[in-house]
């Protein structure tokens, strides 16, 4: 099963234009991290923030986590067509000795140029 | 270390066959992933590993399908009696404790 959600499931944007994802989560977390994924491809991390951290900068990336509402958000500022791909959210979750990766189920993201 | 790798990227097989995918993880992560990934979906978490031993096995497995990471370094992942259903994207990654995951490029798994 899955245990994030991420909201829209789809988003097209201009190019320029910002972009926000949202995740939500069932149970706690040690940290919460964001990958992106280019069309039948791998994925690549973007961003940990810790489950004691609220708001985190990478470049053109911003990550805010509210873990009293067991949510994240991504934004992606000035958009590029490059951005084109999806994101997906990824709690570790906390406790016990599993240290699992539990992916969301992504949003799909359209850069129009 | 160029990061990590999964072999083959591409594999058909028929009905009924078995298949083994291997994954290299980077050689000083002592964890590893297996998820499993179709069209418009998220990577489904399969199974783990803490370095040789097997921590968790999701109950998405079945009994069709086992995983390995002998000595703790590379794993493999084999299929018995493949199905249609089985036909995804295979992907593995590794990681230290508590932070971020290194995928390959996944193994894409036809099955006709």
């Amino acid at each position: 099963s899955q245990q994030g959600e991420e909201d829209p499931q789809a988003l097209s944007i201009q190019e320029g234009e910002n972009a926000t994802m949202n995740c939500s989560y069932k149970t706690s977390i040690n940290n919460l991290q964001w990958y992106r994924q280019n069309s039948g491809r791998g994925l690549v991390h973007l961003i940990l923030i810790r489950s004691n951290e609220r708001e985190k900068h990478s470049g053109r990336l911003r990550v805010t986590l509210d873990t009293s509402k067991k949510s994240s958000s991504l934004l992606i500022t000035a958009s590029r067509a490059a951005d084109t791909a999806s994101y997906f959210c990824a709690t570790d979750l906390y406790g016990g000795a599993t240290n699992k990766l539990i992916f969301g189920t992504g949003t799909l993201l359209a850069v129009q140029p | 270390d160029t990061g990590v790798s999964q072999n083959p990227r591409h594999k058909i097989t028929k009905r009924g066959q078995n298949v083994t995918f291997r994954c290299d993880p980077i050689s000083e992560h002592n964890r590893l992933y297996w998820y499993r990934q179709t069209l418009g979906q998220g990577p489904e978490f399969l199974t783990y590993f803490q370095n040789e031993a097997q921590l968790e096995k999701s109950r998405l497995l079945s009994d069709r399908f086992s995983a390995e990471r002998p000595k703790g370094s590379f794993s493999t992942l084999e299929i018995q009696r493949t199905e249609q259903g089985d036909s995804a994207m295979y992907l593995c990654a590794s990681r230290l404790k508590n932070t971020e995951a290194f995928f390959g490029q996944g193994t894409r798994l036809t099955v006709v």
